[in-house]
């Protein structure tokens, strides 16, 4: 059983273009939520995350949206780039013994320069 | 500071073989995990161990066994390899006080 679930599964978009990918959650326990980065023959790497305490976070390109009733988050990249064609994950951890990541299935990005 | 290192990075195995998958960071982090990743499935969590002498199953232990050697090190090993256990494997480790997890490079393996 999926405990994320993100769509889509492959997302092609021109230089420039704002890719969005989006995440669902059920368990309402989790309170940290992820997104990873994982470019070919390389493990994921932390890209930006938020608590449900907030609606949306920045970090220069990358926004995550947030909506704690309808259980969903996405990922806004702003004015893509080549460089961001890589697999992105959502994940989503909650607060008790080891921090464990339940991921969702990945979305392959590709940007056409 | 090499953070998260796995051996080895490609591995071959015939069914029904043995192998051990070595993970080890130099971060002085509590937390360590081993995940696999298979296409169109996500990574998803095998065993982790939340501090050294403890280990826990995950969400697909079945056929694996780990050992939390010390704190660097956690290792992943695999009885008798089957090919549903073709797959990437990547370790992680976390610091305990956040929720971050980092990652090494991957081991890929093959069971033919």
């Amino acid at each position: 059983q999926q405990q994320v679930k993100q769509s889509p599964q492959s997302l092609i978009v021109q230089k420039g273009g704002i890719p969005i990918i989006n995440c669902a959650y059920e368990n309402t326990a989790f309170d940290y939520f992820p997104w990873y980065q994982q470019f070919p023959g390389k493990g994921p790497a932390l890209l930006i995350a938020i608590r449900p305490d907030v609606s949306e976070k920045k970090e220069g390109r990358f926004t995550i949206s947030f909506n704690k009733s309808a259980k969903q988050f996405s990922l806004h990249i702003m004015d893509s780039q080549p460089g961001d064609s890589a697999t992105y994950f959502c994940a989503a951890s909650r607060r008790a013994g080891a921090n464990n990541l339940f991921f969702g299935t990945g979305t392959r990005l590709t940007v056409i320069p | 500071n090499a953070g998260v290192t796995q051996t080895p990075k490609f591995q071959v195995l015939k069914t029904g073989q043995s192998m051990t998958l070595q993970c080890a960071q130099d971060m002085n982090h509590n937390s360590m995990y081993w995940y696999r990743q298979d296409p169109g499935m996500g990574l998803r969590l095998i065993y982790y161990s939340a501090s050294e002498g403890t280990t826990d199953k995950g969400e697909v232990p079945n056929g694996y066994n780990v050992s939390r050697l010390n704190k660097r090190e956690f290792s992943l090993r695999l009885e008798s390899a089957a090919p549903s256990q073709t797959s990437v494997y990547f370790c992680a480790s976390n610091p305990g006080q956040s929720y971050e997890q980092y990652f090494g490079p991957g081991t890929r393996l093959t069971v033919t």
